[in-house]
């Protein structure tokens, strides 16, 4: 099965500062790749999807890019409601595995 | 608006089953533009996805690995929902539990259900 690796684990920034996590996956999944925000206690939330299209309503702060095996979610000026655990998600074929996701903290 | 609304014990011995329930309300179990998932979450095994039904003509199931001899992932079209049944449980099996919709024409998981915490202890 498809192993998906993300970096870092955890991060603490500045309000404004841009973030940038990466996901790789141990085999190449075109850009059938998903990123989720969950926030604490709160269920997840899809943030963009094939990559790097934003889902309808997600702030234009956040970005996708990406294809293979290598991908990255940033988040151009970092906001106090972005303090969340980010998650990346192939979804080219079952199984649907999840990275281990990203802790992003303010500063 | 699609909706999940989950229903089902929050306590399970260990050895029995543990069974959820996912009812669907804006969308229907047997549309083909969407897979009907199960994923569950704790400390140690963060998002795990465990399975998801689907129909194109005919009922589709995949599982994971890791809990494919023990699990069964059915959809009712009579109530519009689906169910997660997993057996001979553990207290590894202690996480919270979400269904959710997956979506054909995107592929990605876009409407969750509100989780299950499922605590397996005697």
């Amino acid at each position: 099965d498809i192993q998906m690796t993300q970096s870092p684990s955890s991060l603490s920034a500045s309000v404004g500062d841009r973030v940038t996590i990466t996901c790789r996956a141990s085999q190449g999944i075109s850009n059938y790749l998903v990123w989720y925000q969950q926030k604490p206690g709160k269920v997840p939330k899809l943030l963009i999807y094939a990559a790097s299209t934003l889902q309808s309503g997600v702030p234009s702060r956040f970005s996708g890019s990406g294809s293979g095996t290598d991908f990255t979610l940033t988040i151009s000026s970092l906001q106090p409601e972005d303090v969340a655990t980010y998650y990346c998600q192939k979804y080219n074929s079952a199984p649907l595995t999840f990275g281990g996701g990203t802790k992003v903290e303010i500063k | 608006q699609v909706q999940l609304q989950q229903s089902g014990p929050g306590l399970v011995k260990p050895s029995q089953t543990l069974s959820l329930t996912c009812a669907i309300s804006g969308d229907s179990v047997s549309t083909y533009s969407a897979a009907w998932n199960w994923i569950r979450q704790s400390p140690s095994r963060g998002l795990e996805w465990l399975g998801r039904t689907y129909y194109r003509s005919k009922w589709y199931n995949d599982y994971a690995v890791s809990v494919k001899s023990r699990i069964t992932i059915n959809p009712d079209t009579s109530k519009n929902q689906f169910s997660l049944q997993l057996n001979s449980v553990t207290p590894d099996d202690t996480a919270v539990y979400y269904c959710a919709r997956g979506n054909s024409d995107f592929y990605a998981m876009d409407v969750w259900g509100q989780g299950t915490t499922v605590t397996v202890s005697s």
